[in-house]
């Protein structure tokens, strides 16, 4: 059964800082990866989907890698903004989706 | 172009009861998948629907149900409510729901079982 690990639970940084995030999963046979933003009581936005076939995407500041043969996919946040504070998640697509449980950031400003 | 449509936002109800949960997705898509969200397990797949047939299924228990219509506008059921099926419930949408598409989600129903 896939797991997905998020670490860490929560990241509080100031603003203008760059940041990593970080997700593992248990079961590389996987199809893609996402990460997704959820604001609170709200619902998810889809930020980056990699395929399995991709090592990396970029949209804006958000840059995000993948490492299959490890299990591995970090999110990186470039010169963060208080607007980024919310709950990241990341999810594998394998024959469901599974998502970690996600990273809530608070960036101050 | 409209997003996700989930209604209704908020719903209280009481142990035993049952509630149905309506979720319109984005216009031209015809994959719609329902997920449960709580603070201690995360978000979960319940199911997943496409062109009126449950394509993928989670393990929940058989209370939970849905259907998806003609106008690929899915419901979900849940019956007999018990306290611990109180969550967020979140659907999203995709155009056929393939592997390699993303993914648009709704607002979510918060569901409270008193």
């Amino acid at each position: 059964k896939q797991e997905v690990t998020q670490i860490p639970a929560a990241l509080s940084v100031p603003e203008g800082e760059n940041l990593v995030l970080n997700c593992s999963f248990t079961d590389s046979a996987i199809y893609n990866l996402q990460w997704f933003r959820q604001d609170p009581g709200k619902g998810l936005t889809s930020l980056l989907l990699i395929q399995s076939s991709q090592r990396e995407q970029t949209s804006g500041r958000l840059n995000a890698s993948l490492d299959k043969s490890s299990g591995r996919s970090t999110l990186y946040i470039a010169a963060s903004q208080p607007g980024d504070s919310a709950t990241y998640l990341c999810a594998v697509t394998d024959s469901t989706l599974t998502f970690g449980k996600g990273t809530m950031l608070l960036v101050s400003p | 172009k409209a997003g996700v449509t989930q209604t209704p936002r908020y719903l209280i109800k009481t142990r035993g009861q049952q509630v149905t949960l309506s979720c319109s997705p984005i216009s031209g898509h015809r994959s719609v998948s329902w997920y449960q969200q709580t603070p201690g397990q995360g978000l979960q797949f319940l199911f997943e629907y496409f062109s009126e047939t449950q394509r993928n299924k989670g393990n929940f228990p058989g209370r939970f149900s849905g259907r998806q219509f003609s106008n690929s506008r899915s419901e979900m059921n849940v019956s007999t409510l018990e306290l611990g099926d109180s969550a967020l419930y979140l659907c999203a949408s995709s155009l056929e729901g393939g592997r390699g598409e993303k993914l648009f989600f709704g607002s979510g129903t918060q569901l409270s079982v008193l």
